[in-house]
């Protein structure tokens, strides 16, 4: 079955800090992979999307991501965290079944900012 | 204004009541989503829609109806309201080709049943 883990429910750094959030999946096919934040009260904002080419993919707000395939891994990465970061983010897969596509959402990585 | 616009934003309901969450979108996307969200859970699929009149069920659709009888429109009704229904309801939609798999999500209701 499909599925998608994160593994840190919570994670803090300090501001300037290097970040990187973690993103498992399970599916058989070639994936469709997407990384939402989401900040409080909000609703989800798309920040980056990988469906096939180049495996480190480049999003808004200075994130990027890896995929590997060999790890079946889609990490989240920002080389210096802002204040202004501190939100929720979901990992997802976009899954083809009975014929329509559709998101498997992991549990989410709440991100805290220390000034 | 272009977007996808969920109504209420917040709305407090009794254990057996029925409520229905209504969800409007003006991009004339194929595809449309109910989601809710819960702590621990992330975001669960309720029900989504490839099209106008077709719907099919998700991970967690036992007491939600859904339809759409257009393209824009995609209602979730609660038929009897119980307290686990309690959460926060996102609606979302896709054009669903090889281009725009990505979502764009609405703002969310916030769902109390007492």
């Amino acid at each position: 079955a499909q599925s998608v883990t994160q593994p840190d429910i919570h994670i803090t750094v300090s501001e300037g800090a290097s970040l990187e959030l973690r993103c498992n999946y399970s599916y058989g096919a070639t994936p469709y992979l997407f990384w939402y934040v989401q900040s409080p009260g909000q609703g989800l904002q798309l920040l980056l999307k990988y469906f096939s080419g180049d495996t480190l993919v480049q999003g808004i707000k200075g994130f990027e991501a890896e995929f590997k395939r060999s790890q079946s891994s889609f990490n989240l990465r920002k080389p210096s965290v802002h204040w202004s970061d501190a939100a929720e983010y979901f990992c997802a897969v976009g899954v083809f079944t009975s014929g329509t596509y559709k998101y498997i959402f992991g549990t989410g990585t709440r991100l805290k900012v220390l000034a | 204004d272009a977007g996808i616009t969920q109504s209420p934003r917040y709305k407090i309901t009794e254990t057996g009541r029925q409520v229905t969450l209504m969800c409007h979108q003006t991009w004339s996307h194929s595809y449309m989503f109910w989601y809710r969200q819960d702590l621990g859970h992330g975001l669960r699929l309720i029900y989504y829609s490839a099209a106008a009149d077709i719907t099919d069920k998700g991970e967690v659709p036992d007491g939600y109806v859904v339809s759409r009888s257009k393209t824009e429109n995609f209602p979730l009704t609660l038929e009897s309201a119980t307290r686990s229904q309690t959460s926060v309801y996102f609606c979302a939609s896709s054009a669903g080709d090889r281009d725009n798999y990505g979502y764009t999500f609405g703002s969310g209701t916030r769902l109390t049943v007492v």
